[in-house]
C-alpha cells in the first residue's frame, strides 16, 4: 500500500528565508513523485514532478525537490521564499502500476514580510 | 498545462436534497477521473476513481449509494450527493489524468449543508 507523510504541518518563514519542507512515502516499488501547491481560494497546481532520471528536479517559481531513494524521501527546497509563496504544499506519490495519487496531509507554509 | 473545470464552486443546500457536481476536463480527454474530498487541515481524501463507460471504483468506507458517480463521457464526470445531511458539508475536488501521467485538478466545490 502506498502512503506519504509530511511532517511539518505549518511551517511560518519570513521573505527570504531558505525552506525545506519535508516528505517521506512507503511503496514496495518504483513511484512516481509529485508536489502541488494551493493558493488561498485556488485549485491544486503542481509544482513539480519526479519520474526518473536525475533525483533532483526543478520546477516553477524557483522550487526544487530532490528523490533520495534510499531514505524514502522527497523533499521541497526553495532558497528564498517570498510573501506569494503562501500557501498550502502537498506531497503526492503515485505507484507503478497504481491508478491513483496518495497524498499527504499537507504542508501549511506562511512568509511573512 | 491542461484544463479541468469544476462546477459550481460553491453550493448550499437544505439537508435531505441532492446535489450534482459536474467535473470537465477542457483541452484533453480523460479516461479516468477522481474524486477526492478533503476536510478541514486534512489531506485529499480518494474517494472514487471514475472510469469513462463504466461504473467508478468506490474507496473502502464510501457510501457508493450515496456518492452517485457518472462518467458518461471522455470529457465529463459527475458527483452526485444524494440525500445531503450536515456532515457531508465539504470541500470536494476532482482529478484527470492525461497519459503522462500528471494529475490536473478542478478548483473544487464547497458544499455547505443546513
Amino acid at each position: 500500500a502506498q502512503s506519504v507523510s509530511q511532517h511539518n504541518h505549518h511551517v511560518i518563514l519570513s521573505e527570504a528565508a531558505s525552506l525545506e519542507l519535508g516528505c517521506n512515502y512507503s511503496y514496495g516499488g518504483t513511484v512516481n513523485l509529485f508536489w502541488y501547491v494551493q493558493y488561498p481560494g485556488q485549485h491544486l497546481q503542481l509544482l513539480l514532478k519526479y519520474f526518473s532520471g536525475d533525483p533532483l528536479v526543478k520546477g516553477i517559481k524557483g522550487f526544487e525537490a530532490e528523490f533520495i531513494k534510499s531514505k524514502f524521501s522527497f523533499n521541497l527546497r526553495k532558497p528564498s521564499v517570498q510573501w506569494s509563496d503562501t500557501a498550502e504544499y502537498f506531497c503526492a506519490v503515485l505507484g507503478t502500476g497504481a491508478n491513483n495519487l496518495f497524498f499527504g496531509t499537507g504542508t501549511r507554509l506562511t512568509v511573512i514580510p | 498545462g491542461a484544463v479541468v473545470s469544476q462546477h459550481p464552486s460553491w453550493v448550499i443546500c437544505k439537508s435531505g436534497t441532492s446535489v450534482k457536481i459536474e467535473c470537465r476536463s477542457l483541452d484533453f480527454q480523460a479516461t479516468t477521473m477522481f474524486w477526492y474530498r478533503q476536510f478541514p487541515k486534512q489531506s485529499l481524501m480518494l474517494m472514487a476513481t471514475s472510469n469513462e463507460g463504466s461504473k467508478a471504483t468506490y474507496e473502502q468506507g464510501v457510501e457508493k449509494d450515496k456518492f452517485l458517480i457518472n462518467h458518461a463521457s471522455l470529457t465529463l464526470s459527475t458527483l452526485t450527493v444524494t440525500s445531503a445531511h450536515p456532515e457531508d458539508s465539504s470541500f470536494y475536488i476532482c482529478s484527470a489524468r492525461d497519459i503522462g501521467a500528471e494529475a490536473f485538478f478542478g478548483q473544487g466545490t464547497r458544499l455547505t449543508v443546513v
